[in-house]
């Protein structure tokens, strides 16, 4: 099956860029998602079809993807950017895929 | 803008089958692709599996021989229903929504609207 792997954690200073990478065998030929979900709170979208940003969602965040990497970066990453972001993709095999997460701390 | 709700049991027996109900409101529920994700405590996300109105579904292979998602388009309303659940099936269940299309090629697939999650507990 189709595995996606996230570092299990990320800290970054106010006002720095937080980067968030997610890995997969040639996850550059798909199309990865990601998700910003806060302690008790159903996940929200953040990026689509790699880069794009739903309305509402701040400029800080972006994403790029290529080989075998997806990369969400924030950028000017604010107190409340704290959270777990997880990525997604699809497989043939296995339709959709999420990431293990990564748990973004601002300190 | 579209709203999802999930409501079913929140204890469910070992051996016995979970089942929980999504209803859709603010939208068509021919819209989108349905899913349904759990998030065991302190744990990622799952995919279990999808519905489209049409009836078409998709599950995951590693809980295909245990799971029926099912939809009842007049009341806007998709199922869920697990069968011989264990406590590793405690988690929450989360109903989901997107849709899904060719991008140059490539799938392009996005959960758009979630429902607030519902815990199932498995004990008995």
């Amino acid at each position: 099956s189709y595995e996606l792997t996230q570092p299990p954690s990320l800290s970054v200073s106010p006002g720095q860029t937080a980067s968030i990478t997610c890995s997969g065998d040639k996850l550059g030929d798909k199309y990865a998602c990601w998700y910003q979900q806060k302690p008790g709170q159903s996940p929200v979208l953040v990026i689509y079809q790699d880069s794009r940003r739903p309305s509402g969602i701040p400029e800080r965040f972006s994403g790029s993807n290529s080989g075998n990497t997806a990369t969400l970066t924030i950028s000017g990453t604010q107190a409340m950017d704290e959270a777990d972001y997880y990525c997604q993709a699809w497989d043939s095999s296995t339709s959709y895929v999420f990431g293990t997460g990564t748990k973004v701390t601002v300190l | 803008q579209v709203q999802l709700q999930e409501s079913g049991p929140g204890l469910v027996k070992p051996s016995e089958t979970l089942s929980l109900t999504c209803t859709v409101s603010g939208g068509s529920i021919s819209s989108y692709y349905w899913s349904w994700i759990r998030q065991p405590p302190g744990k990622g996300l799952e995919w279990i599996g999808y519905i489209y109105y049409s009836g078409s579904t998709n599950y995951n292979p590693s809980l295909k021989s245990r799971v029926t998602i099912s939809v009842d388009t007049s009341k806007n309303q998709f199922s869920l229903k697990l069968s011989s659940v264990t406590a590793a099936d405690t988690a929450v269940y989360y109903c989901a929504g997107g849709g899904i299309s060719v991008v140059r090629g490539v799938i392009s697939q996005k959960f758009d609207y979630w429902g607030q999650g519902t815990l199932v507990t498995v004990s008995s």
